[in-house]
């Protein structure tokens, strides 16, 4: 089945800096949309990217979706020890209806104080 | 099937009506979620059940929105007094872990 991958898998970083987190997909989508889970707490919409937008902003969240290389990163600047969460991307099928988005396995990241 | 089922699979409804939507999960998930998806955005999360924990209701948008659900088992999603701003898709989606999470293929809301 299709999955997103993100990596790195873990990422620790000094509050303050910015984060970069990179997501690889297999097939042809119609957006790709990035979530946020804080421990044992459900999934929180971020932001999505449509398959004919190459970078879009969102407070001090950017993304960009390069559909050539089937892939997409997630930068948050100026982190704070409140983004500390796992980052899930998710895809969905071109032509796919709600049961073909699946997320991949995740980054977690830690914000150091 | 073995995958998440909902119903309705649509519903129409009057402003101040109140409705209940359920939701069976894949026999044996532990982790049930509930989620809004409006007319060309992204997934909104309502609320998560974890096996007997406590319900994380944090994204419930208000106290008209509830959810119960049964052991590990159907769940229903119960909205209270409608609004036209309810209008959306309600998806359910159940996961062993979060790595995937099975969709329901949702009940399409519409408040008139």
């Amino acid at each position: 089945s299709q999955q997103g991958e993100e990596d790195p898998q873990a990422l620790s970083i000094q509050e303050g800096e910015n984060a970069t987190m990179n997501c690889s997909y297999k097939t042809s989508i119609n957006n790709l949309q990035w979530y946020r889970q804080n421990s044992g707490r459900g999934l929180v919409h971020l932001i999505l990217i449509r398959s004919n937008e190459r970078e879009k902003h969102s407070g001090r969240l950017r993304v960009t979706l390069d559909t050539s290389k089937k892939s997409s990163s997630l930068l948050i600047t100026a982190s704070r020890a409140a983004d500390t969460a796992s980052y899930f991307c998710a895809t969905l099928y071109s032509g796919g209806g709600a049961d073909g988005l699946t997320f991949g396995k995740g980054t977690h990241l830690i914000i150091q104080p | 099937g073995a995958g998440v089922s909902q119903s309705p699979s649509n519903k129409v409804t009057e402003k101040g009506k109140d409705v209940e939507l359920r939701c069976d999960p894949i026999s044996g998930h532990t982790a049930l979620y509930w989620y809004r998806q409006r007319l060309g955005q992204g997934l909104e999360f309502l609320i998560y059940f974890q096996g007997n924990s406590a319900p994380d209701k944090s994204g419930l948008p208000s106290d008209r929105f509830s959810a119960e659900r049964t052991g590990e088992s159907v769940s229903t999603l119960t909205i209270q007094r409608t609004q036209q701003e309810d209008s959306a898709v309600y998806l359910c989606a159940s996961s062993l872990a979060p790595v995937t999470q099975y969709f329901g293929p949702g009940t399409r809301l519409l408040v008139l």
